[in-house]
């Protein structure tokens, strides 16, 4: 049983399209968070939630909104998707207290 | 405010031969430091971490780190390294609790047979 999983794993869309990408963790963890990794593998942390609330909200476009229905889920909405959007986005959680990070497996997301 | 540097994007080692990849970092307060591992296509999973207490840090596969505050370094060894070791290596950087974390731009390790 996966505990950190995310949908889609591959995503290939034109510009100007809404996408969303999905993130279930199993592990009943309190935080979570998007990160964006580029084609040079830098990682580069965009929101975290703890508790379905939003704690750490870096300097994103406002095209990017990240939703937490529940402590389980934590979705990435995109508006408009642009060339620089592609990238491998991970879902990672933490517990409460713990440092450790646990990291989903990706999505790679391509813009033409 | 933290940050931390990996001189070294890419390591070429021979199997069984043994490595060290280094990380710098730096902080105006206490930090917890991580390494974690990427392998081809997948996400990350840590390899240890120090948050306090002994300056030698073991971890997974073998691997270890030492913490050495004056130099304020973390690099990470191996005494033998294996083809499977072939990965990214990410040293990061954190405060505890839910502060945010931050992660260094990755060493490639190429094992050569």
């Amino acid at each position: 049983d996966t505990a950190v999983s995310q949908t889609p794993k591959y995503l290939v869309t034109q510009m100007g399209n809404d996408k969303s990408i999905k993130c279930e963790q199993n592990l009943g963890h309190d935080t979570m968070y998007w990160y964006k990794q580029d084609s040079k593998k830098f990682l580069k942390i965009m929101f975290s939630y703890n508790n379905k609330e939003l704690i750490i909200n870096e300097t994103v476009p406002n095209r990017f909104s990240p939703k937490s229905p529940d402590k389980a889920h934590l979705n990435l909405h995109i508006n408009s998707l642009e060339l620089g959007d592609s990238a491998v986005y991970f879902c990672a959680t933490q517990a409460g207290g713990e440092d450790t990070q646990y990291f989903g497996p990706g999505t790679r997301l391509t813009v033409l | 405010a933290q940050s931390v540097t990996q001189l070294d994007s890419q390591v070429p080692v021979f199997e069984e031969a043994p490595v060290e990849l280094r990380c710098n970092y730096s902080s105006s307060v206490s930090v917890y430091l991580f390494w974690y591992v990427q392998y081809p296509n997948q996400g990350l999973q840590l390899l240890l971490k120090y948050l306090s207490g002994s300056t030698l840090v073991k971890g997974i596969n073998g691997f270890e780190a030492e913490f050495n505050k004056s130099q304020t370094s973390f690099h990470l060894r191996k005494p033998s390294v294996h083809i499977s070791d072939t990965a990214e290596y990410f040293c990061a950087v954190g405060r505890g609790g839910y502060q945010k974390v931050t992660f260094g731009t990755g060493t490639k390790l190429q094992v050569i047979p």
